[in-house]
């Protein structure tokens, strides 16, 4: 079973719109989360990381936590071509001294001018 | 911006064959990890060190090997390559703050 659920699977957006993805954790001890933005041919990049409850935003990106739900999103305003990417949300993994992270299936993001 | 650096970018083998990818990280990071990314499947960790001699089981350890030979290098061997080990493969390394920081890739296909 996947311990980090990510939905949409793909999502399309216009530029200059917004953009929301959704990631679940299965287990309650999964409690630190992470974005991370992979470009085509390109290694992940961390986004932005969020530990505690409510929202936190960085630039046009805003995170916000849902602890009791395990639940995270992510909201990208104002889109560009350049958000174009494969999305990953990822927990720190408490069973490994929170080092190593557990990653979801992504969510695909597409752009268009 | 932290630098770790994947070798080679593209690999085929044959089944059966050896394989080592080699990664190399100049940040002076204790933590390096190896990922496979499939698709849907996303990333999924293979091993991981704390330093150099050090190995941490990961979630999908069979059929792969790894040694840490020092703090800057880390390496990924496949002794017996299967068709099910083609995969793209990542490399990263973290400090204390956590964040990981990720290579360009290996893809391999093993034939």
């Amino acid at each position: 079973q996947q311990k980090v659920q990510q939905s949409p699977e793909s999502l399309s957006v216009p530029e200059g719109g917004m953009a929301s993805l959704n990631c679940t954790s299965s287990d309650r001890n999964f409690q630190y989360f992470w974005w991370y933005r992979q470009h085509s041919g390109e290694g992940p990049k961390a986004l932005m990381s969020i530990f505690s409850d409510g929202d936190k935003k960085e630039g046009r990106f805003t995170a916000h936590l849902n602890k009791a739900s395990l639940h995270v999103s992510l909201h990208i305003r104002d889109s560009q071509p350049s958000d174009s990417a494969l999305y990953f949300c990822a927990v720190s993994d408490p069973t490994r001294g929170g080092r190593a992270l557990i990653f979801g299936t992504g969510t695909t993001v597409s752009v268009s001018p | 911006e932290a630098a770790v650096t994947q070798s080679p970018r593209n690999k085929v083998t044959v089944t059966g064959g050896n394989v080592t990818l080699s990664c190399r990280q100049t940040n002076s990071h204790n933590y390096m990890y190896w990922y496979r990314q499939d698709t849907g499947h996303g990333l999924r960790l293979i091993h991981y060190s704390y330093g150099a001699g050090n190995l941490q089981i990961g979630d999908v350890p069979d059929g792969y090997k790894a040694t840490r030979t020092t703090q800057e290098d880390f390496f990924l061997l496949l002794e017996l390559a299967s068709p099910s080990q083609t995969s793209l493969y990542f490399c990263a390394s973290s400090d204390w703050g956590h964040t990981l920081y990720f290579g360009a890739g290996t893809r391999l296909s093993v034939l």
